[in-house]
C-alpha cells in the first residue's frame, strides 16, 4: 500500500510467484488512473492505465484492478521477473478535464531469484 | 522517437550559483510537465504547460524557480540563487493531451552544496 512517513513498503516475492501492489486513492473525482514502474536512475515508466467506467484491464503480464467504491487500485504482476525489482506508483487524475496527475509515495517491489 | 529528453543528467553546483535545466518534449506533445522527487515528499508537480502557455504553477516552491517554455520543443526549469533543499530529481514529462499518458525523461540530478 501507499506508504506514510519516509520509508517506502517493500514488497518482496520469489522469481515467479505472482505479485499484488496496492494502492489506495483519496479523491473520488479521479477518473483515470495510471501504474508507473521505476528503476534505479530512471525516470517513471508507463505501464498501465484504467479508466474510471472499467473495474479491470490486462496486459502483457500485468492486470491492474480498480475498486471504485473503497477507492483502491491494484497492479497484479503474473510470474515476477528479476528486472520487474523496482519501484512502483500509482498515479490518479481528476475527471473535471484536469492534466495534473498525483502520485502516490510508490511500493518498492523485490524480486528474490 | 527518442522521449522525452533532459540535460544535464546530473549537476553538481554550490549554494547562491544559478541553475538551469532543459527539456525536450516528445514531438506532437502538447503538455509539459516539471516534477521534482525527493524521499521526503515523493514525486511533486511544479507547473505544467499547455500548448507552451503556462497553466498551472502552483507547485512552484518559490520565487527563486521559475520555468519557460519559448516554444513546442523546449522548456527550460531556473532555481536562483539555488540552495541545498533544492537538491532532487527533476523530471521533465509531456503527454498528447488531457486524456493521454505521461512520458517521463530521465530526469536531473541536482546536488547543491
Amino acid at each position: 500500500g501507499e506508504s506514510v512517513g519516509l520509508h517506502l513498503p517493500t514488497l518482496s516475492v520469489q522469481e515467479g510467484d505472482n505479485s499484488i501492489i496496492n494502492c489506495a486513492y483519496s479523491n473520488s473525482a479521479s477518473d483515470y488512473f495510471i501504474w508507473y514502474k521505476q528503476e534505479s536512475g530512471k525516470g517513471p515508466q508507463f505501464i498501465i492505465d484504467i479508466r474510471s467506467n472499467m473495474d479491470k484491464r490486462q496486459g502483457q503480464r500485468v492486470t491492474v484492478l480498480l475498486n471504485k467504491t473503497v477507492k483502491h487500485l491494484s497492479l497484479q504482476i503474473a510470474a515476477t521477473q528479476p528486472g520487474d525489482s523496482a519501484v512502483y506508483f500509482c498515479a490518479e487524475k481528476d475527471g473535471a478535464g484536469s492534466y495534473q496527475l498525483t502520485f502516490g509515495k510508490g511500493t518498492k517491489l523485490s524480486v528474490i531469484p | 522517437d527518442a522521449g522525452v529528453i533532459q540535460s544535464p543528467r546530473h549537476e553538481v553546483t554550490e549554494m547562491g550559483q544559478e541553475v538551469t535545466l532543459r527539456c525536450k518534449p516528445i514531438s506532437g506533445h502538447n503538455s509539459l510537465f516539471w516534477y521534482r522527487q525527493t524521499m521526503m515528499r515523493g514525486l511533486e508537480l511544479l507547473i505544467y504547460f499547455n500548448n507552451n502557455v503556462p497553466i498551472d504553477d502552483s507547485g512552484m516552491p518559490e520565487d527563486r524557480f521559475s520555468a519557460k517554455m519559448p516554444n513546442a520543443s523546449f522548456s527550460t526549469l531556473k532555481i536562483q540563487p539555488s540552495e541545498p533543499r533544492d537538491s532532487a530529481v527533476y523530471f521533465c514529462a509531456s503527454c498528447g493531451g488531457a486524456n493521454e499518458k505521461l512520458f517521463f525523461g530521465s530526469g536531473t540530478q541536482l546536488s547543491v552544496l
